[in-house]
């Protein structure tokens, strides 16, 4: 049974430091997806790693996938408030069919 | 963009009710999937489809079934409403296999 795992479950940081999110999978796959929600909101996705060793950035946030040891992380730089949301990552499994299984979410508090 | 709309933000209904939750994208994609979320647990996937017509179980399919008649929608049915069924439902699409999945904006359900 495949099983995703984040870690933290939640994450208090104050503007300006960095921090990652782990994201561990148990078995094999190559498709691993990151996503935002904010309260009351649905997911927006943010990456979208292919390969082993795909690394993705978009502003304060960088996303990589390391398929050997089934983890990807997201890492935050010099965090700031508007980045408080809840982050999911998501693998990709069954071949064509891509169903995702999601980890249960990092909620991430920015405080000023 | 892709627009994954849902037919409602807020529904509340009584044990037994039959009840339809509307799903419709703009994108032509073959691939739709409705979620369920709920606190701890993450997302978790109740039924997908990949064609119109075409329907497979997810991981909790049980209390529910689908129905696929047009490519840009997507209905999810829940026969009996229970109480257990009281979540927030959310709509995906997808177009190919490694793409990532496009969410509406959900549908919270209340079931009394």
């Amino acid at each position: 049974e495949l099983k995703v795992e984040q870690n933290p479950l939640f994450l208090s940081m104050q503007e300006g430091k960095n921090y990652t999110i782990y994201c561990n999978y148990s078995t094999t796959s190559d498709r691993l997806y990151w996503y935002r929600q904010d309260p009351g909101k649905s997911l927006e996705s943010l990456f979208v790693l292919l390969s082993n060793g795909a690394v993705k950035q978009e502003g304060r946030l960088m996303a990589s996938l390391d398929t050997k040891a089934r983890l990807s992380t997201l890492h935050i730089t010099a965090a700031v408030h508007d980045l408080s949301a809840t982050y999911f990552c998501a693998v990709g499994y069954g071949g064509a069919t891509n169903k995702l299984i999601f980890g249960t979410g990092t909620l991430l508090a920015v405080q000023p | 963009d892709v627009k994954v709309t849902q037919s409602s933000r807020y529904l509340v209904k009584r044990t037994g009710e039959k009840v339809f939750l509307e799903c419709v994208q703009d994108m032509d994609h073959e691939n739709m999937f409705w979620y369920r979320q709920d606190p701890g647990l993450g997302l978790r996937l109740i039924y997908f489809s990949y064609d119109v017509k075409m329907k497979e179980k997810g991981d909790i399919p049980e209390g529910y079934s689908v129905s696929r008649e047009k490519k840009e929608r997507f209905s999810l049915i829940l026969e009996s409403a229970s109480t257990n069924q009281t979540s927030m439902y959310l709509c995906a699409s997808r177009g190919q296999v490694q793409e990532t999945q496009y969410f509406g904006p959900g549908t919270r359900l209340l079931v009394l």
